[in-house]
């Protein structure tokens, strides 16, 4: 199994163009989410989504809009990029949002962005 | 607020254990607690998890008090390539996943 595959690995943009992170997982999971990581700092949660059709807004949604039509897909996309958007991204997903063993989050290896 | 409270760095001595603290103290019945560790800039990788009784598994375990506001991870035997930032999280279910900024182990040689 390919497990998350997130594309592309690295990107360079220009301040307000916009641009789509892809993320595909083949586990069947429910459960999908988009990660942000700027240097020297944790993780924080952007949208989540717990099953087809529904999406939900993490701790820093500004900026950036997510749908699910498929199970397995669950894009990013950055509307007008901004330099405050130079990061590391990374999808994850798990089988369900229910707590315990079901909640296991398999990550992809990221997406580094750099808005210029 | 932050549910965990971790220390910022630890060293440890390769070969020898391991133990990374985590405190909890607002935990509630239905949440658990799960270790995620994330080696240089890769994606965060899933070690353990538990509820109330200790858990171990091939790469660590992972000790919950009795009133369980606080666990340690332990990583028994602590090669080079256990060098990462480990994240404890606690997750009941309901509420949205997030990561703190974890803990930072350093393997010396």
């Amino acid at each position: 199994n390919a497990g998350v595959t997130q594309t592309p690995k690295f990107q360079v943009l220009k301040t307000g163009q916009s641009m789509t992170l892809q993320c595909a997982q083949d586990m069947n999971h429910e459960y999908m989410s988009w990660y942000r990581q700027d240097p020297g700092m944790g993780l924080r949660l952007i949208h989540y989504s717990v099953g087809a059709g529904i999406t939900d807004q993490g701790e820093v949604p500004n900026g950036y809009n997510v749908s699910r039509s498929t199970t397995e897909d669950f894009p990013l996309r950055l509307l007008s990029a901004a330099p405050s958007q130079t990061s590391v991204y990374f999808c994850a997903s798990s089988y369900s949002r229910l707590a315990g063993p079901k909640n296991i989050q398999y990550f992809g290896a990221g997406t580094r962005l750099s808005v210029l | 607020d932050a549910k965990t409270t971790q220390p910022t760095s630890m060293d440890c001595a390769e070969g020898r254990a391991a133990n990374l603290p985590c405190n909890h103290s607002t935990i509630s019945g239905n949440e658990y607690v799960y270790w995620y560790r994330q080696i240089h800039s890769q994606g965060p990788q899933y070690i353990i998890h538990g509820l109330k009784n200790n858990e171990t598994n091939e790469m660590a375990s992972l000790i919950i008090t009795e009133d369980r506001k606080s666990s340690t991870l332990i990583l028994p035997h602590a090669t080079l390539r256990d060098t990462a930032v480990y994240y404890c999280i606690v997750y009941g279910g309901n509420e949205k996943l997030t990561f703190g900024t974890g803990t930072r182990l350093t393997i010396i040689p």
